[in-house]
């Protein structure tokens, strides 16, 4: 079955970074991206942006542009989502889950769909 | 970030049957599928409707989900306590390149 498992707990400084990492079983890494989700205490949903599982392509998103970097490891099918210049806005959960799904036809990479599976979740806590 | 509209909260008692709508764009929902997941107290957020209307595996048909133009709705019926937990929208928007989620709705069971 499909699994996502993220890596523990962090408490970090302000201005510090994170690594967060999620480590993938149950299906081939390179037929889908990870997605990179945050929610803030009590709040919603935040997309952060993916990575393609198969030629490693990100996206991010505009609100952490410049402080974030999605990586792969397709020797362990782990993704990792690295946050740097933490502020105490950027206490949250973040989730890694698995998606959009990936194409592969002559001449084009096409992506399908969303997200599916969702790792537990990271909670992340920035604070002097 | 921008977030797609949906009501903070909608209740309804065990057996009776409730509508969450999901309010977004012409870049949005508009023009591409919408998911749905659903977050028990506690717990990441699972996966109940993709593609717009279609359930995967394990979920229940007591959960569906419809859309007309730019609004999305799920529909859950015959509720049960264990319904009880936010529900979200997703959909992907062409203009921002980004994933837009709702801000969620809490369902409760009275």
């Amino acid at each position: 079955q499909v699994q996502l498992l993220q890596s523990g707990p962090e408490v970090k400084k302000p201005g510090a970074s994170v690594k967060v990492s999620c480590r993938t079983s149950g299906y081939t890494f390179s037929s889908h991206a990870i997605t990179w989700v945050r929610q803030t205490p009590g709040q919603g949903l935040e997309w952060m942006g993916r990575i393609s599982g198969y030629n490693g392509d990100t996206l991010y998103a505009e609100e952490v542009q410049g402080r974030i970097s999605m990586t792969t490891d397709t020797s362990t099918n782990t993704a990792y989502m690295e946050l740097r210049s933490l502020v105490s806005d950027d206490t949250a959960v973040y989730y890694c889950a698995r998606g959009p799904s990936i194409v592969v036809i002559p001449g084009r990479i096409i992506t399908e769909g969303l997200i599916d599976y969702w790792g537990q979740g990271t909670v992340v806590t920035v604070s002097s | 970030q921008s977030v797609l509209t949906q009501p903070p909260s909608v209740s309804a008692a065990p057996g009776q049957k409730v509508s969450i709508s999901c309010s977004g764009g012409t870049s949005n929902i508009g023009i591409n599928y919408v998911s749905w997941f659903q977050q028990l107290p506690g717990t990441a957020p699972k996966l109940i409707i993709y593609d717009t209307v279609k359930r995967p595996s394990g979920i229940p048909d007591r959960f569906s989900a419809s859309k007309s133009g730019t609004s999305a709705t799920l529909d859950i019926s015959g509720l049960q306590s264990g319904d009880e937990a936010d529900y979200y929208c997703a959909s992907w928007d062409v203009t921002l390149t980004i994933v837009m989620f709702g801000g969620g709705t809490k369902l409760t069971i009275l």
